[in-house]
């Protein structure tokens, strides 16, 4: 089993550029997470999905769209970056409250 | 909007020494996990607490959750260079959602 899997691991964009981040999890988890870290703030979630084909905003969501594509995979979509979008994105699935992150996305927007 | 604190921010020992890491709020959870996360990895879950009151130990690692469900620590005896990482809380809020902690850097020096 893979666990979470996150695609790119690392990613320079400038202003303006669209992106879309790539999480997949094998587990058969129902629940789906994105979070962003930035230092000295912990994670903070963005968007979730309770199910598949269901999606809710977290707590910084401007900005950012996502995709339940299916139970696996839970796609987030950066439309035109900021320089304020850089951060460390971490995805992350869950059956119960003990959640599995994938390894993360180092974002750097210029 | 923060709901847990963390404290300290930043903590460097040497091995073995022993520490405390608070997590403090003013939101009661219905239960409590803490997180350890290495460089360039995702967070991994130590130990869930559940009821107030509740301590739970993980080898050298002991781990309280207040009275109220409003706050927890982390005792750690005899620190090991192998402990270093960030470690963070989380508090359960709604059907599987988190709230995490600002997070506390641990360094252990040989």
């Amino acid at each position: 089993n893979a666990g979470v899997t996150q695609t790119p691991k690392f990613q320079v964009l400038k202003t303006g550029q669209s992106m879309t981040l790539q999480c997949a999890q094998d587990m058969n988890h129902n629940s789906m997470y994105w979070y962003r870290q930035d230092p000295g703030m912990g994670l903070r979630l963005i968007y979730y999905s309770a199910s598949e084909g269901t999606t809710d905003k977290g707590e910084v969501p401007n900005g950012y769209n996502v995709s339940r594509l299916n139970k696996r995979e839970f796609s987030l979509r950066l439309e035109s970056a900021a320089p304020s979008q850089t951060s460390v994105y971490f995805c992350a699935s869950s059956l119960s409250n003990e959640q599995f992150f994938g390894p993360g996305t180092r974002l750097t927007v210029l | 909007t923060q709901l847990l604190e963390q404290s300290p921010q930043f903590l460097s020992i040497q091995e073995g020494e022993n520490l405390t890491v608070y997590c403090n709020s003013s939101s009661v959870f219905s239960s409590l996990q803490w997180y350890r996360q290495e460089p360039g990895e995702g967070p991994v879950l130590l130990v869930t607490v559940v009821t107030g009151g509740e301590v739970k130990k993980l080898k050298r690692l002991t781990f309280q959750f207040g009275d109220a469900r409003k706050d927890s620590s982390l005792h750690i005896t005899a620190a090991q260079p192998g402990d270093t990482g960030l470690y963070l809380c989380a508090g359960a809020r709604g059907f599987q959602k988190l709230v995490f902690g600002t997070g506390t850097r641990l360094l252990v020096s040989p």
